[in-house]
């Protein structure tokens, strides 16, 4: 199956500052999809970006699939942006991530 | 739109009973669920796919016998857990395949004393 890594681990940010997560897949990927997890357990979907780039407010991804990579950008952070953020890839089913665990520290 | 309801919400149960899940989606029709479990800190871990009508293929590691999946309509989806131990205690969440996307119910946070 699809390898799908997440960078960083854990991260920690002033509320305010910008970060970019970074997701990682081994194989050719139909589908890719940014999720936030949020303290209760809800995922939340972020982006459906299987390619280009799209922006919602503070956040924005870019899926570049040729390279088999896909970014995840914050800006201005946060306290409720808190949480774990997932990426997921379709190839013959749908692969998470290992997730990027983020605290906005005010 | 894409609304899935999944109930309960969190459910303590003693060691031995059986528990069931439901995953219902509100607005819309499809094919293809998938039932994922997730362990503290962890990741989401695909536990079956199922789709209408169909028996389920579940994934390497995860018992049949004890995960019962029951995908009953294109819009309902159960999965029971059978003689529940303290080692299933998990949060378990259930993705409906729209074709353009996947959405999730809001999981099921399982704890068995």
């Amino acid at each position: 199956g699809i390898q799908v890594e997440q960078s960083p681990p854990d991260l920690i940010l002033q509320e305010g500052a910008n970060s970019t997560l970074r997701c990682n897949f081994s194989d050719s990927v139909n589908n890719l999809q940014w999720f936030h997890q949020n303290p209760w357990g809800q995922l939340i979907n972020l982006f459906y970006i299987p390619s280009g780039t799209k922006q919602n407010g503070r956040l924005s991804a870019t899926t570049v699939a040729t390279e088999r990579y896909s970014l995840l950008y914050i800006s201005s952070s946060q306290t409720t942006d808190s949480g774990v953020y997932f990426c997921a890839a379709t190839g013959n089913q749908f692969y998470f991530g290992t997730g990027t665990s983020l605290t906005v520290i005010p | 739109g894409a609304v899935v309801s999944q109930h309960p919400s969190w459910v303590i149960c003693k060691s031995g009973t059986s528990v069931k899940i439901e995953c219902r989606s509100l607005d819309f029709q499809a094919t293809t669920m998938f039932w994922y479990r997730q362990f503290p800190k962890q990741s989401l871990m695909l536990m079956a796919t199922s789709n209408e009508g169909s028996k389920a293929t579940y994934e390497q590691g995860v018992e049949k016998d004890k995960f019962l999946i029951n995908h009953a309509s294109l819009t309902l989806s159960t999965l029971t857990v059978t003689s529940a131990h303290p080692e299933d205690s998990s949060f378990y969440i259930c993705s409906w395949d729209r074709g353009y996307g996947y959405t999730f119910g809001s999981g099921t946070r399982l704890t068995i004393v």
